[in-house]
């Protein structure tokens, strides 16, 4: 399985709601990543989790929680949004040895805030 | 500072025609360098990587990159566009500051390769 699958597809919510985005990957990957990508933008990096701790933390409002549960699996809470958190969000994932792997991304969570 | 540079928001290429996607970079030390592929309403595609060896460089779907030393490039070239070619590309670097702690990349502002027939 060379996948990383994320749920939902879209999503929308109200500024007072709290969801979460969810990621899975099967590949025994030990790095995961979560990004934010604007229309037509580079991804912007958010969080990076090695072996399930959070290494990178890229001084993310705390509106945005992230959960590593296991391995496979990589969360992100949403509490309190603004309109301007609407955005495309990627989970990826890699091998990380020594940093030379490349990172294999899903389909993405199309995030609308209302 | 590490940084990739994509001079070309957009690059138009007939079908059949070569295509080529400019990527110059800035680093200390030995750059790690990665092309990826978005087509739309997706997420990103790994295309190929240089880390080190020869300078050319082959990858998924046709395409290969050129490593360039000496001009700090890293252009994306096939030898004939297809119409399914057509999607927006990135290439990264490495962040060599942050090790151990998960793969940084540092990306470019993306090119928006359009191929008509």
């Amino acid at each position: 399985d060379t996948e990383v699958t994320q749920t939902p597809k879209h999503l929308v919510m109200g500024m007072t709601n709290k969801k979460s985005l969810k990621c899975e990957q099967h590949m025994g990957h030990r790095a995961m990543y979560w990004y934010k990508q604007k229309a037509k933008k580079p991804p912007e990096l958010m969080f990076v989790y090695s072996y399930e701790k959070l290494s990178i933390n890229e001084s993310v409002p705390s509106r945005f929680s992230p959960e590593c549960p296991n391995s496979s699996l990589l969360n992100l809470h949403l509490h309190a949004l603004q309109p301007e958190d609407s955005a495309l969000y990627l989970c990826a994932s890699s091998q990380e040895r020594a940093g030379l792997d490349e990172q294999f991304f899903g389909p993405g969570t199309r995030l609308t805030v209302l | 500072a590490q940084s990739v540079a994509q001079p070309e928001d957009q690059v138009n290429v007939a079908e059949g025609n070569p295509l080529t996607v400019k990527c110059t970079y800035s680093v200390s030390g030995n750059p790690y360098l990665f092309w990826y592929v978005q087509y739309p309403n997706r997420g990103l595609q790994f295309l190929l990587k240089y880390i080190t060896g020869d300078n050319l460089v082959k990858g998924s779907y046709g395409f290969e990159a050129e490593f360039n030393k000496s001009q700090t490039s890293f252009h994306l070239k096939k030898p004939s566009a297809l119409v399914s070619d057509s999607a927006l590309y990135f290439c990264a670097v490495r962040d060599l500051t942050i090790y151990n702690q998960g793969g940084k990349l540092i990306f470019g502002q993306g090119t928006e390769l359009s191929v008509k027939p």
